[in-house]
């Protein structure tokens, strides 16, 4: 049974900070990784997807990288702005699909 | 391009109701999946249906949860009777293939009282 962990939980930052956040998961075994970011009352929005045969992918100020024989995942975030506070998921793509709990994000201005 | 759309986006109900909810998925997406966070913990994997078919519903939580995708298009989740623990959110996710780029829906704000 796949776990998705998501370090750390809850993380507050000031604005122009760069930050990693983390997701970490225990069989290796998925087609792909994707990161999403959700604001309250509000569905999930897609942020990057990471192929199984990749290493990392890249949108504008976010970068996401995989390893998949370490089981891990982190999610790059430059240059911080107020605009980016939500809550980010961690969901892997294998047998099932499963999500971290997410971490909440919030970048003071 | 239309998204996933879901509905309604809020219901409350007494216990003992039943609700039924509605995923219209992206069209031409043959796999359309069931998602719900209960008392605002991870989220959680319900249901894959691949065009009317489950695929997979390990998650239903029990056997008062029905899901279905008559014709393959949209697809209900119809709760009875909803029970307390039932509270929160139901999201829905399509994708065109299995493994593929998920889409997902507002979500469905189920409130059992």
């Amino acid at each position: 049974k796949q776990e998705v962990t998501q370090i750390p939980a809850a993380l507050s930052v000031p604005e122009g900070e760069n930050l990693v956040l983390n997701c970490s998961f225990t069989d290796s075994a998925i087609y792909n990784l994707q990161w999403f970011r959700q604001d309250p009352g509000k569905g999930l929005t897609s942020l990057l997807l990471i192929q199984s045969s990749q290493r990392e992918q890249t949108s504008g100020r976010l970068n996401a990288s995989l390893d998949k024989s370490s089981g891990r995942s982190t999610l790059y975030i430059a240059a911080s702005q107020p605009g980016d506070s939500a809550t980010y998921l961690c969901e892997t793509s294998g047998s099932r699909l499963t999500f971290g709990e997410g971490t909440q994000l919030t970048v003071n201005p | 391009e239309a998204g996933v759309t879901q509905f309604p986006s809020h219901s409350v109900i007494e216990k003992g109701q039943t609700v039924t909810l509605r995923c219209d998925p992206i069209s031409g997406h043959d796999n359309l999946y069931w998602y719900r966070r209960v008392m605002g913990k991870e989220i959680k994997f319900l249901l894959h249906f691949v065009k009317e078919s489950k695929q997979d519903e390990s998650g239903m939580p029990n056997n008062r949860f029905l899901a279905e995708r008559t014709g393959g298009t949209y697809s209900t989740l119809k709760v009875q009777p909803a029970e307390l623990e039932d509270s929160g959110v139901y999201f829905c996710a399509s994708s065109q293939l299995i493994g593929g780029e998920l889409f997902f829906g507002e979500g469905s704000r189920l409130t059992v009282l």
